[in-house]
């Protein structure tokens, strides 16, 4: 199964700053989807990254606060931009593999805003 | 909406002391169920996929089944190892995102 990376892996950042995280994926796949995890929540997704459009967000989620790029088949980022202490959280970038029924999940970014 | 709800939340078992989880779910037609298990510090892990009522999967200590409102994951004779967040997911029909849970954290005890 195709291998996929995330970094960075954790980051604190200071109040109204800017975080970009990185996904690259082994093999050229369609769909990307990018997810929050706060403590004792469920994972929530984020958007859908697809490469050579614009990402489709899910609701309470907008393009100015959570800009994402999809340049191609294997990469793709995530800013959370303005940020301030209600954004820490673990963010995880994933993929559809396994004849397009499984999610494969990164590492994950833990960010701490202070 | 679709609506995914595990129990208990947290779980704490003797080593050889076999048990359930469950995840009760509402869809407006359910295209799969996932189970997922993630460690501290790590991403979801995929361990099953379900389709229809009646449908069970194995792999090793793990056991999942399905009915048409709800999956257990039964964990028979757990070990430490298997100690982790297990995650429950729908997928509904027409659309290719997940809805997942808030999970339930076991804790095996040596």
């Amino acid at each position: 199964s195709a291998v996929i990376s995330q970094k960075p892996s954790r980051d604190i950042c200071q109040r109204g700053t800017s975080l970009t995280i990185q996904c690259q994926v082994d093999s050229q796949v369609t769909m990307m989807f990018w997810y929050r995890q706060q403590p004792g929540q469920s994972l929530t997704l984020i958007a859908t990254a697809n490469q050579g459009s614009e990402a489709t967000y899910e609701s309470g989620f907008v393009i100015d606060k959570f800009p994402i790029s999809r340049p191609n088949l294997t990469f793709s980022t995530l800013t959370v931009s303005n940020m301030s202490p209600e954004d820490s959280s673990i963010y995880l970038c994933s993929f559809k593999g396994g004849g397009n029924e499984k999610l494969f999940f990164g590492s994950g970014t833990q960010l701490s805003v202070l | 909406e679709d609506q995914v709800t595990q129990s208990p939340e947290a779980l704490r078992l003797q080593e050889g002391e076999s048990s359930s989880l469950n995840c009760s779910y509402t869809v407006s037609g359910l295209r799969g169920l996932f189970w997922y298990r993630q460690d501290p510090g790590k991403g979801p892990e995929f361990l099953f996929t379900l389709y229809s009522a009646g449908e069970e999967k194995e792999k090793e200590r793990l056991k999942a089944t399905l009915t048409k409102k709800e999956s257990f994951l039964h964990i028979t004779a757990p070990k430490p190892e298997d100690s982790a967040t297990y995650l429950c997911a729908v997928q509904a029909v027409g659309y290719s995102t997940l809805t997942f849970g808030k999970g339930t954290m076991l804790l095996v005890s040596p």
